[in-house]
């Protein structure tokens, strides 16, 4: 069956630090990856997709970026975090259908 | 044009009521739509989903009414249950090749409680 992972699940990070978040997809191959923000418990703003190694597509400009090093692994990157980078990042896969399934998330607080 | 507009913002009912959550959409070519379930600290989990060629899909007590010509569809919760307290998402998506395929816009949550 096919499994994400996502970490860390917590994060605490202060104003102009890095930030790396990584997702794994077990049990498919050459997933649709995404990467969605919510913030306050809301609703789900989609930040980056891809639809193979190498390809990221990004919804909005903002103070992050993403990478598909490999074919099951999407990583959310920023070089300097800004207050408004915190909140509950998700990553989620689909095969080419519909369903979408995603990961426990990953909380953000940047200080 | 890309929009879902979901209501209410967030809904109370009391155990064995049926909570409805109303979404409406702009874009014609939306062909799927899915409601997602999360709980809190959770990511959303896939609860049901409709094509606009079915008027009504049912799974236990949750159910999806949809109304093509109107561009609405909303959920409903029969006998809610105070574990059903969660946040719930309508999306939509369309069909079609290239990178637009697959992708969900969602509305912006209900929150739902059932008190005991």
């Amino acid at each position: 069956s096919q499994t994400i992972h996502q970490w860390p699940a917590t994060l605490v990070q202060p104003v102009g630090s890095p930030l790396s978040l990584e997702c794994t997809v077990e049990g498919t191959s050459n997933p649709n990856l995404y990467w969605y923000r919510q913030a306050a418990g809301r609703g789900l703003q989609l930040l980056f997709y891809s639809v193979g190694i190498g390809q990221i597509s990004s919804e909005v400009p903002q103070n992050l970026s993403a990478s598909r090093p490999q074919d099951r692994q999407f990583i959310l990157s920023s070089k300097k975090l800004l207050l408004s980078d915190s909140g509950f990042y998700l990553c989620a896969w689909s095969i080419r259908g519909r369903e979408l399934f995603f990961g426990e998330g990953s909380r953000l607080t940047v200080l | 044009q890309q929009q879902v507009k979901q209501s209410p913002q967030s809904l109370i009912v009391q155990k064995g009521g049926i909570p409805i959550i109303n979404c409406a959409y702009e874009n014609t070519a939306f062909d799927y739509f899915p409601w997602y379930q999360q709980f809190p600290g959770k990511g959303p989990a896939l609860l049901i989903a409709i094509r606009p060629d079915v008027s009504e899909k049912k799974e236990g007590r949750f159910t999806i009414s949809f109304n093509k010509s109107a561009k609405q569809f909303s959920l409903h919760i029969m006998d809610s249950q105070p574990g059903d307290s969660a946040t719930y998402f309508c999306a939509a998506s369309k069909s079609g090749g290239g990178t637009s395929y697959g992708k969900l816009t969602f509305g912006q949550g209900t929150i739902l409680t059932v008190h005991p």
